[in-house]
């Protein structure tokens, strides 16, 4: 079935950096989600996006999607402690059913204070 | 406005033992999906319903593990018998089924030991 990329899998950082992950496909997708998951609780939705190119905020996060369809990042600025968790992609796309979303693996993300 | 609301949070049992999951999803949406999280596969679809009825249930891993939906307001996910290999969380998600919206939301989850 499809696969999202999603790099770097861990990132190690200073509070106050800002931050950049990203998911790659092979073939094309038509909404992209981010969530992100804190520890014993389940994924929580950050951003979507329905439309190549879009550009969306969502306070300190700011989300793509590629304008290939076959992309997107997250960039979240000036880091805070509470922004550790793991952060997921996640894709729909025809191939896959209109009611299916194909998951990333996840970028771990570490803020040393 | 309540999200997804699963239970147990946490269930231990011993290999053998039948296993019930619950899920009440959020109140007006009409899809549920049931997935499985571990360390090795990430997050996987078992099977998910649309208006009460299963779609897909091509993830189900084997026919130990069976999903209802009786109403629109519950679900379950049961694991008849359990084994060692089912450890995982499980999480229920739901969403409302128009064109062009496929946000899920997700329930906090249920971890499921297996020993």
């Amino acid at each position: 079935g499809q696969q999202l990329n999603q790099s770097p899998q861990s990132m190690f950082i200073q509070e106050g950096e800002d931050v950049s992950m990203n998911c790659t496909s092979s073939s094309i997708f038509n909404t992209w989600l981010w969530y992100k998951q804190e520890p014993g609780e389940g994924p929580v939705l950050l951003i979507a996006l329905y439309k190549a190119g879009e550009l969306t905020s969502n306070g300190r996060l700011t989300a793509q999607f590629g304008i290939t369809r076959k992309d997107s990042f997250l960039n979240i600025s000036a880091s805070i402690p509470s922004d550790v968790g793991i952060y997921f992609c996640a894709g729909q796309s025809i191939i896959q059913g209109a009611q299916k979303l194909v998951f990333g693996q996840g970028t771990r993300l570490t803020i040393n204070p | 406005d309540a999200g997804v609301i699963q239970s147990p949070r946490h269930e231990v049992t011993e290999m053998g033992q039948e296993v019930t999951l619950r899920c009440k999803p959020i109140s007006g949406h009409n899809s549920l999906f049931w997935y499985r999280q571990t360390m090795m596969r990430g997050l996987e679809l078992l099977i998910y319903f649309n208006n009460n009825v299963p779609i897909d249930d091509s993830g189900m891993p084997e026919d130990r593990f069976s999903a209802k939906m009786p109403n629109a307001s519950f679900s379950t996910l049961k694991i008849q018998p359990s084994e060692p290999r089912d450890s995982a969380v499980y999480f229920c998600a739901s969403r409302v089924a128009t064109s062009g919206s496929y946000e899920q939301y997700f329930g906090p989850g249920t971890r499921l030991t297996v020993t």
